[in-house]
């Protein structure tokens, strides 16, 4: 079956670290997309690229970074600059080009600081 | 001023009511609407898409957009406890590569024996 894997479904962090939340897709879409998932304040864009070796900025990215080496997969690292990194970390990916504009989703990454 | 306004809930139904969920928007260029249900600790899923005013029905759920009023609901049939979960709308402008979706933030909603 087709659809996006993240993993692990759970992470804890200490003060300090960096830490990578995986996501892979085999649907073949060509964009992919972060968002961070906080109580009563929706989804917000971290990052996103549409197409491989490239990626922008969303709404959010400081203290984020990414890489898009593959289409397939589009990895987010949580640095030790990122002051407040608990939350559920969301994963999606779309292919406009087909005419469907919403996203698949991934089951997520809950993040906690220890 | 958000861009997509959602009531957060969070909303309480008995079995078999039907359910209305809402959102409104500011920007006028929005052309396409979506709904997406996400259950506790899970992604959310891809209920509803439509980008005419008007309504779209699919089983027990129906999606209204108006876009004279800026304003998008979704209603729910003879809703089931299985319905219980968190509703975000979401909506794009439609462009020639990829595009961005706007959230709402969320509709609580529980569906009670």
């Amino acid at each position: 079956d087709g659809g996006i894997t993240q993993s692990p479904k759970y992470l804890f962090r200490k003060e300090g670290q960096n830490v990578t939340l995986s996501c892979e897709q085999n649907l073949n879409h060509d964009a992919m997309y972060w968002y961070r998932q906080d109580p009563g304040q929706g989804l917000r864009l971290i990052y996103y690229s549409q197409i491989v070796n490239d990626f922008q900025k969303g709404d959010i990215a400081e203290g984020y970074s990414v890489s898009r080496e593959k289409k397939e997969s589009f990895p987010l690292t949580v640095t030790s600059a990122q002051k407040n990194p608990t939350a559920f970390y969301l994963c999606a990916s779309s292919m406009p080009g087909r005419g469907n504009y919403g996203y698949t989703f991934g089951s997520g990454t809950r993040l906690t600081v220890v | 001023q958000k861009e997509v306004e959602q009531d957060p809930g969070p909303l309480s139904v008995p079995e078999g009511a039907i359910v209305s969920l809402n959102c409104t928007y500011s920007n006028s260029a929005f052309q396409y609407f979506m709904w997406y249900r996400q259950y506790s600790r899970k992604g959310p899923e891809l209920l509803m898409y439509t980008y005419s005013s008007g309504n779209k029905e699919d089983g027990r759920f129906t999606a209204q957009v108006d876009k004279s009023s800026k304003y998008i609901s979704l209603f729910i049939r003879d809703s089931q406890p299985s319905d219980s979960a968190t509703y975000l709308c979401a909506m794009t402008i439609l462009t020639g590569g990829g595009n961005k979706l706007t959230f709402g933030t969320g509709t609580q909603l529980k569906v009670e024996l």
